[in-house]
């Protein structure tokens, strides 16, 4: 089946200007999470839902960033008033559900860079 | 706080020989995983590790987990070119903890 997909694979934008990166996830995964690859960094958790819980939003680094799950499926991540320091890859996880003992499916990731 | 540290952080080795990449985790965790991400390429989920004394492998990698030492173990025997890649560890609770990666490369 399809694996977790999104989009746009790259996406080149001034900086100050907002950004959303969109992720799909595997059909009938309940779990989706977000991640940040940057230099210097490595791979960080910014963001995760779990069905109709209220997301964890404990990795999310300022308040520029935000993110959405609509009828549990697709997710909206969004970057207000980008800043250099947001040029990352950023990667969408789904799993069939929240516990830890689910394994996360990545998807390709959006190239994000802020000029 | 559960923190994740892998090592070493770059590795060049010959084809042919064999070496280990090592994960360190520091609280309880219930899985350990082991990724590889290609240049430009998302991660590609290699081996999950359930509990303690876990060993699995694929080819030429071999991965293993011991609960108590809080630490995973990549084994790579016999290196091939095709290898060359980088080597995520995560270990977790509800979310994925990454180590900072292997960059492999694997040269004639």
């Amino acid at each position: 089946g399809a694996g977790v997909s999104q989009s746009p694979s790259n996406k080149v934008t001034e900086k100050g200007k907002d950004v959303e990166l969109r992720c799909d996830p595997i059909s009938g995964h309940t779990a989706l999470y977000w991640y940040r690859q940057s230099l210097g960094q490595g791979l960080e958790f910014l963001i995760y839902f779990q069905g109709n819980s209220a997301p964890d939003k404990s990795g999310l680094p300022s308040d520029r960033f935000s993110a959405e799950r609509t009828g549990g499926s697709v997710s909206t991540l969004t970057i207000q008033r980008t800043q250099q320091e947001d040029s990352a890859v950023y990667l969408c996880a789904s799993s069939p559900g929240a516990s830890s003992y689910n394994e996360q499916f990545f998807g390709p990731g959006t190239r994000l860079t802020v000029l | 706080e559960l923190k994740v540290e892998q090592n070493p952080l770059f590795l060049s080795m010959q084809e042919g020989k064999n070496y280990t990449i090592y994960c360190n985790y520091s609280t309880t965790s219930d899985r350990l995983y082991w990724y590889r991400q290609d240049p430009g390429k998302s991660l590609e989920s290699l081996f999950v590790l359930l509990s303690n004394g876990a060993v699995k492998q694929e080819g030429r990698l071999m991965a293993s987990l011991d609960t108590k030492a809080r630490l995973s173990t990549l084994h790579i025997t016999a290196a091939v070119h095709d290898l060359s890649a980088t080597y995520f560890c995560a270990a977790n609770t509800d979310k994925l903890i990454f180590g900072t990666g292997t960059r492999l490369q694997v040269f004639p």
